[in-house]
């Protein structure tokens, strides 16, 4: 069974252009997270969606930051224009929620290393 | 105060030894605890989950949660230099928040 998969897995590019990263989530899971993971912040969460709809995107840190869950099996970041202290990073996450109480593993994918320069 | 609170180390402990590494977290409503490792380069991979009170024995790591201390340990026996790792704490927060801690470099010296 494939797991989370994101592309592309390294990307260099040039402040003020724009940067697309796209996931796929493990099949049949319904919660889709978007992490940013930097030495000094360590992981930090950007937004969540659960069945396509995002539910919280307080952690998206400016409006250059936008994502889309068009279907279940595909997501998207977008950074326009980019800044090198965009610079990191970021992973995306599925996991099954079945609702209140307990919560179900996050599987990660293997990140996309974004360097601008 | 942080959410979740970890030493960032590194830890050093040397092949064969126990490793014991620590987390406190502040949100007294969590209720689902995970540890995940990370090697450099590499995305975070699941250890071990905990949900109840008490230990949890998985091969080699123990999980011990005490929710009443809001504390949660990972022990590794018999610790590998493959264990050289990132050792990264996950707390729930409210219906789907999961917060991680900035996590824990363990170093096992063959």
């Amino acid at each position: 069974d494939a797991g989370v998969i994101q592309s592309p897995r390294h990307e260099v590019t040039e402040m003020g252009q724009e940067v697309t990263l796209r996931c796929k989530p493990i099949s049949g899971h319904n919660s889709l997270f978007w992490y940013r993971q930097t030495m000094m912040r360590g992981l930090e969460l950007l937004i969540y969606f659960n069945n396509n709809v995002p539910i919280d995107d307080s952690g998206m840190p400016e409006d250059r930051f936008s994502a889309k869950m068009p279907n279940a099996s595909f997501s998207t970041l977008k950074i326009q224009p980019s800044e090198p202290r965009d610079s990191a990073v970021y992973f995306c996450a599925s996991s099954l929620n079945g609702g209140q109480g307990r919560r179900e593993t996050q599987y990660f994918g293997p990140g996309t290393r974004l360097l601008v320069l | 105060q942080k959410e979740v609170e970890q030493n960032s180390g590194p830890l050093s402990v040397p092949e064969g030894a126990i490793a014991s590494l620590n987390c406190t977290y502040s949100d007294r409503g969590s209720q689902s605890f995970f540890w995940y490792r990370q090697y450099s380069g590499k995305s975070p991979e699941l250890i071990m989950s905990i949900y109840s009170n008490g230990d949890k024995e998985d091969g080699r790591f123990t999980a011990q949660l005490n929710k009443a201390s809001q504390y949660v340990s990972l022990l590794i026996r018999d610790s590998q230099p493959s264990d050289s790792a990132t050792y990264l704490c996950a707390v729930t927060l409210g219906t789907y928040k999961y917060i991680f801690g900035t996590g824990t470099r363990l170093k096992v010296l063959a």
